[in-house]
């Protein structure tokens, strides 16, 4: 089956640094890849879709400029948190369609 | 009002009972998927359903597109099964997944 592997599963980095999230589509070329953002208690919510070749597209109040999307190739989408802060301490996950909903692992971000 | 609704928020059960979650909608949909979500926060598709009734295991799912409602049916509930169990809807074409706040599940031994 689909498979998508993202990394890293958990990170810890301090305020202000960059932290990337990269998805990989494994055994299929994804076109299209969506990524979810989760506050603890909270449903998983989209912030942006990334477009392989193209820019990405964000949802209101998500900063383009903070989330910084990448879709290089059709096996390989990354988000990179840039100028991290407390506030972006949340669960990010990628999402893609080509194969039904086929969910990267998750990544924990805390940032302190 | 979200889009899609769950209940219950939280539910504790003894092994062996049976359980139903249920979620509710208020958009038209294409389709609708079951999701669980373990503590590590990993996510694993049950069901992926747009009308009647699908079994897997100790699994149901059932769907009333016209009632907009959708519930997920656990037989024999072990510890195992402890998870959040989310619901969430396909508006339609390659368009991403909008989800209910999701149940949290506690089998007890």
């Amino acid at each position: 089956g689909a498979v998508v592997s993202q990394h890293p599963s958990r990170v810890i980095c301090k305020s202000g640094t960059s932290v990337k999230i990269e998805c990989r589509s494994l055994d299929f070329q994804a076109t299209t890849m969506f990524w979810y953002r989760q506050f603890p208690k909270q449903s998983l919510m989209l912030m942006a879709t990334s477009n392989e070749g193209s820019k990405a597209t964000y949802e209101q109040g998500v900063e383009k400029d903070k989330f910084l999307i990448n879709h290089a190739s059709l096996t390989l989408s990354t988000l990179t948190v840039t100028s991290a802060h407390p506030e972006d301490s949340s669960f990010y996950i990628c999402s893609s369609t080509v194969v039904g909903y086929t969910f990267g692992s998750g990544t924990r971000l805390t940032v302190v | 009002k979200n889009e899609v609704e769950q209940s219950p928020q939280n539910l504790t059960a003894q092994e062996g009972e049976f359980i139903t979650i249920n979620c509710s909608y208020s958009v038209g949909i294409s389709a609708l998927h079951w999701l669980q979500q373990h503590p590590g926060g990993g996510i694993v598709s049950l069901f992926m359903l747009s009308s009647g009734k699908k079994k897997h295991g100790r699994l149901i799912a059932t769907i009333n597109i016209q009632e907009k409602h959708s519930s997920l049916h656990i037989t024999a509930s072990h510890p195992r099964d402890s998870a959040v169990y989310i619901c969430a809807v396909i508006i339609g074409g390659n368009t991403p997944l909008v989800f209910g706040k999701g149940t949290r599940l506690s089998v007890i031994a």
